[in-house]
């Protein structure tokens, strides 16, 4: 089991510019979600999908598009890159069937910077 | 609504000595509570989880979290804290209005240890 993985690990970008960062789970999980972590800030996030063809906003979605075409697969686009979006970005997935209680398995981060 | 507070967003202890970090949480319905730590350049990794069973939850490398509803409290512990400790320690709470189960984080608290 490769748990969750992220690519790429790091990223340098020009305002403007687009790019998609890629996640993947390989535990059949249902729930898969976009975070962005700011210095001091906790997680923020984006995006959640809780299964194959439906994705809905979280906290700070703007600037962000995600689509779910299967259940491994997750990626989050940023189509016009700003200064703002300079962050590290956490995939993560969990098998919520049960309820609230289920844990969340991270990948290792997207650390993103837009000069 | 579900919130959660992380007390301290700093806390520096010696090596052998205990760990105390204190989170409070807000929330409508039986909540999950979960501690997840974050080591430097690292995903996330469950360090333990409340669900509504003992209210005493232990977990991993000696930490554990008493659920103290009365407080709405979930603070975490470790008897002795151990170098390796170092890292950024996150509260989340997670409960189910509408069958939707999105966790929501604390800021963090990053733990000091010093020889």
């Amino acid at each position: 089991n490769a748990g969750v993985t992220q690519t790429p690990k790091f990223r340098i970008l020009k305002i403007g510019q687009s790019m998609t960062l890629q996640c993947a789970q390989d535990m059949n999980h249902n729930y898969m979600y976009w975070y962005r972590q700011d210095p001091g800030m906790g997680l923020k996030l984006i995006y959640y999908s809780v299964g194959a063809g439906i994705t809905d906003k979280g906290e700070v979605p703007n600037g962000y598009n995600v689509s779910r075409s299967t259940t491994e697969d997750f990626p989050l686009r940023l189509e016009l890159a700003a200064p703002s979006q300079t962050s590290v970005y956490f995939c993560a997935s969990s098998y919520a069937q049960r309820g609230p209680q289920e844990t969340q398995y991270f990948g290792p981060g997207t650390r993103l910077l837009v000069l | 609504a579900q919130s959660v507070t992380q007390l301290d967003s700093h806390v520096s202890v010696s090596e052998g000595t205990p760990v105390l970090l204190r989170c409070n949480y807000s929330s409508s319905y039986s909540p999950s509570l979960f501690w997840y730590v974050q080591h430097p350049n690292k995903g996330l990794q469950l360090l333990l989880k409340y669900t509504s069973a003992a209210t005493l939850v232990k977990g991993i490398n000696g930490f554990e979290a008493e659920f103290k509803k009365s407080e709405t409290s979930f603070h975490l512990t470790k008897p002795s804290a151990h170098m390796s400790d170092a890292a950024e320690y996150f509260c989340v709470v997670s409960d189910s209005p509408g069958g939707s189960y999105i966790p929501t984080f604390g800021r963090g608290t990053s733990l000091i240890v010093h020889p």
